[in-house]
Formats: structure tokens, sequence, C-alpha cells
């Protein structure tokens, strides 16, 4: 089993339309959550960041951690063209390395 | 403006060939890395330095080698010995080996012709 598991999709929606993007992690150490955007061909941005459990809330953008069943999302609301990209989630304990999901690929078609 | 510089953008090696890849950061950051990303995975961490002439193996650091000579500098050379080189490479810093927040740099296609 893999230490973070995310659905690749690609993942269509149209303008508008509200997005929730999902991995499971298999380690109940880790402490440290956080979803990274990729635009295609660049590197990985920190778009969100949550320590344990708990939602939190930057603009458009809510992460969620349920620790116990081991459940991290991240929802986009009014999500724009500009949101096209590829999803990564990414997590850690506090003393190991950061251990990524393999992406989800997001479109949003005006 | 601070960030994470890597180049070149495109990179083509033959059969047998060493290359470098190069990355240069201005954040004033200890930790640095190398990442490997192909189709469909997640980013495989292939070496991490936690502070100047200082580097430790990743999971896939086999046909590849480092150096940290300097803290803003941690080129990755791709050697003879990596059979299947063909990805998008990935440097990354943070303030130091704890920090959970990674800063990224553009990435590099190396390609085998």
């Amino acid at each position: 089993q893999k230490e973070v598991e995310q659905d690749p999709g690609p993942l269509s929606v149209p303008e508008g339309a509200i997005v929730s993007l999902n991995c499971t992690y298999s380690n109940s150490a880790f402490q440290y959550f956080m979803w990274y955007r990729q635009y295609s061909r660049k590197g990985p941005e920190l778009l969100m960041y949550t320590y344990s459990s708990g939602n939190k809330e930057d603009g458009r953008f809510t992460a969620q951690v349920d620790k116990s069943s081991k459940y991290i999302s991240l929802f986009i609301r009014d999500s724009q063209p500009s949101d096209s990209a590829t999803y990564l989630c990414a997590t850690k304990t506090s003393y190991d390395k950061v251990i990524f999901g393999p992406g989800t690929s997001l479109s949003v078609i005006p | 403006d601070g960030g994470i510089t890597q180049s070149p953008k495109y990179l083509f090696r033959k059969e047998g060939q060493n290359v470098t890849l190069s990355c240069e950061q201005n954040l004033n950051h200890d930790a640095m890395y190398w990442y490997r990303q192909d189709p469909g995975q997640g980013l495989r961490l292939i070496y991490y330095s936690q502070i100047v002439n200082d580097f430790q193996k990743g999971d896939i650091a086999e046909g590849y080698s480092v150096s940290r000579e300097k803290k803003e500098s941690f080129p990755l050379t791709v050697t003879s010995a990596q059979k299947n080189p063909t990805a998008f490479y990935l440097c990354a810093s943070s303030r130091d080996r704890g920090d959970e927040k990674l800063f990224f740099g553009s990435g590099t296609q190396l390609s085998v012709l």
C-alpha cells in the first residue's frame, strides 16, 4: 500500500463549480498536511498547509483533514479556468521527509 | 526576488554521458532537495542536504550524485549508470530539514537522445 494515495483524474468541471480533491494516507504518525498546485511543466507551489486535524480556509480554497479516517480534502469554490493544474497532496511526520501523492489533474472549462 | 533557479529548462543526454543539472537558491535556506517526477507518479526523493558539505541519499539515489559546496547551490549529476533518466527533475529548498514547507524551482526536463 502506498503511503499517500490520490485519484489521478483527470477531473473536468465547468467554471463556477465546487471542486473536491481527496487523498488518503496510511501512516497515523503524519501530522503535517499540505496541498501543492503544479501548473504544466512548472514546479509545485504550496497552496495550503494544515497541522493535525481540522479545517483551514484561504479565499476560495478550504483544506480539511480527518485524522480518524486518514482522509485529506481540498475544496475549491467558484472554480476558475486559472485553477486548471495538477494538485498534489503531501504529508509528513515531525521528523521525517515529505511524502507526496501522485497528483490529480484538474481542468476547469470556461 | 527570492527563489530557486534551475537550469537548463531542457536537457538532452547521449548514451554513456554524464549531465549536470543546476540548482541555486537565494532564500538562505539550509535544506535542499532533488526530486524526480514521472507521469502519473508522485515526486520521488533522489538526494537531500541539510547543511553545506553534507548530503543524504533519498529513495532513488542510484545513478545520481550531488555536491553541496555552497549553501546556495546543490547541483545534481545524472550519471551513465542511470539507465532510465528521462524525467522532470525538481529542486526544492526549505528553511531546515524539519520544515514541511518546500519551495520548488521550475524544473528541468531531461530526455535521452
